[in-house]
């Protein structure tokens, strides 16, 4: 079936434009997570849900950021006034039950932002 | 808090074996996974451990000692495909993965 997918690919925006990115996680898997990645880093934890409960939304670096799951499948991060700071690529990564201990997260190919 | 190193980079020769270290310190465990990833794309799942011990899976083989808060993953019979990010996490009891910073793997002829 089809894996997690994430659009744009690439977002070129200027600096305090407001972008919004796009997932699409596997049909089936509840949890949702969105992860930040700078150039030569490893994943940054942004927010993440689980079903219909409240987002753990403790990853979030301010509150320029925001996300949203509607219906319990797509997802969008909101990032509102935009700062060169905020250039990375924003992964989403989705898995089947997140209560457990092995819950595989599958990525999405990411979107790249680059604030000018 | 949550703490998760492993070095930077590595270098390692074609047909040889290397092994990457993670070391970590965390508010809870509930497992630990490798990921590799290559330039430009998206992180794809490797391995996890959550009993002491070694765990195989072809060329690819981690290792996981809970009371020493470390792991390894071992890359046998290396090949230049094998040159990418290498990425360690740790899934803390509220079912959350930490990453460290990745061990950029370079495999030379």
């Amino acid at each position: 079936g089809a894996g997690v997918s994430q659009s744009p690919s690439n977002k070129v925006t200027e600096k305090g434009k407001d972008v919004e990115l796009r997932c699409d996680p596997i049909s089936g898997h509840t949890a949702l997570y969105w992860y930040r990645q700078s150039l030569g880093q490893g994943l940054e934890f942004l927010i993440y849900f689980q079903g219909n409960s409240a987002p753990d939304k403790s990853g979030l670096p301010s509150d320029r950021f925001s996300a949203e799951r509607t219906g319990g499948s797509v997802s969008t991060l909101t990032i509102q006034r935009t700062q060169q700071e905020d250039s990375a690529v924003y992964l989403c990564a989705s898995s089947l039950v997140a209560s457990g201990p092995y819950n595989e997260q599958f990525f999405g190919p990411g979107t790249r932002l680059t604030v000018l | 808090g949550q703490n998760i190193d492993q070095p930077t980079e590595m270098t390692a020769t074609e047909g040889a074996i290397v092994q990457i270290n993670c070391t970590y310190q965390t508010s809870g465990f509930n497992g630990l996974f490798w990921y590799q990833q290559h330039a430009g794309e998206a992180p794809t799942f490797l391995s996890y451990n959550v009993l002491d011990g070694l765990e195989e899976k072809g060329r690819f083989s981690s290792f996981l000692s809970r009371s020493k808060g470390y792991s390894y993953l071992l890359l046998k019979e290396l090949q230049m495909k094998d040159s990418a990010s290498y990425l360690c996490a740790v899934n803390n009891a509220g079912n959350m993965l930490t990453f460290g910073g990745g061990t950029r793997l370079m495999v030379k002829p």
